[in-house]
């Protein structure tokens, strides 16, 4: 069973970079089976997918947020990252990573989650 | 897209309940359930449209294709009380219904 932990801060100021990483256990982010996910929940709000990476390096974002997102990987740490540019209040959320799998899309690992408040 | 129905209702304890996922185009049988405690991070019950995830009780079902899907919950457990969402999983990128709230009457 993969486990999935995020860290990163909590309170990032506007215009600014939001950092999270995702440590894995339990499973390797070289594994071909997966896409390796982040996904946002805004505060009493539904799920908004975000992106993923795969162990080959090729990713695939959502085009609501595209221009502002990079998720990397590091095979080393095993784990991986998102980073948001220039953020505002309305990238406050509850940040989760997931396994997503490559045959079906499926999420069906997910860390805890982090929330991150965007303000000054 | 895919939109739920309904938003939120209310059930009994020993109640069965289904909720209604609907998408905008046919999407075959690649859907998901989900469910969401307070707090609590999404977890997996059904993919491709009616199997059960590893280790989901059996009151959980889910069916449909095409454009309509349902997920029925069977003699209501406490536990059960959370929120529910789909997720179309034909395409990229991946999207969700809006939820739909399970409450305690």
């Amino acid at each position: 069973q993969v486990q999935l932990q995020e860290s990163g801060p909590g309170l990032v100021k506007p215009s600014q970079t939001l950092s999270l990483t995702c440590n894995v256990s339990g499973g390797s982010i070289s594994s071909g089976g997966y896409f390796w996910s982040w996904i946002r929940q805004h505060p009493g709000k539904g799920l908004e997918w975000i992106g993923y990476i795969h162990y080959t390096g090729n990713t695939y974002y959502n085009p609501s947020l595209k221009s502002r997102v990079t998720i990397s990987g590091d095979t080393s740490k095993n784990q991986f990252s998102l980073k948001v540019n220039s953020v505002t209040a309305a990238d406050t959320a509850v940040y989760y990573c997931a396994t997503q799998a490559v045959t079906d899309a499926r999420l069906d690992n997910w860390g805890q989650g982090t929330l991150v408040t965007v303000s000054s | 897209q895919l939109t739920q129905s309904p938003s939120a209702l209310s059930a009994s304890v020993g109640d069965s309940v289904t909720i209604t996922c609907r998408a905008s185009q046919a999407i075959s049988s690649f859907l998901a359930w989900y469910q969401q405690q307070p707090g609590k991070a999404p977890k997996l019950l059904i993919y491709a449209a009616s199997t059960l995830q590893s280790g989901v009780p059996s009151r959980f079902s889910g069916d449909g294709s095409g454009t309509e899907f349902t997920l029925t919950i069977s003699s209501l457990q406490p536990e059960d009380f959370a929120t529910y969402y789909c997720q179309h999983l034909n395409s990229y990128p991946s999207s969700f219904g809006q939820g739909t709230r399970l409450e305690i009457k």
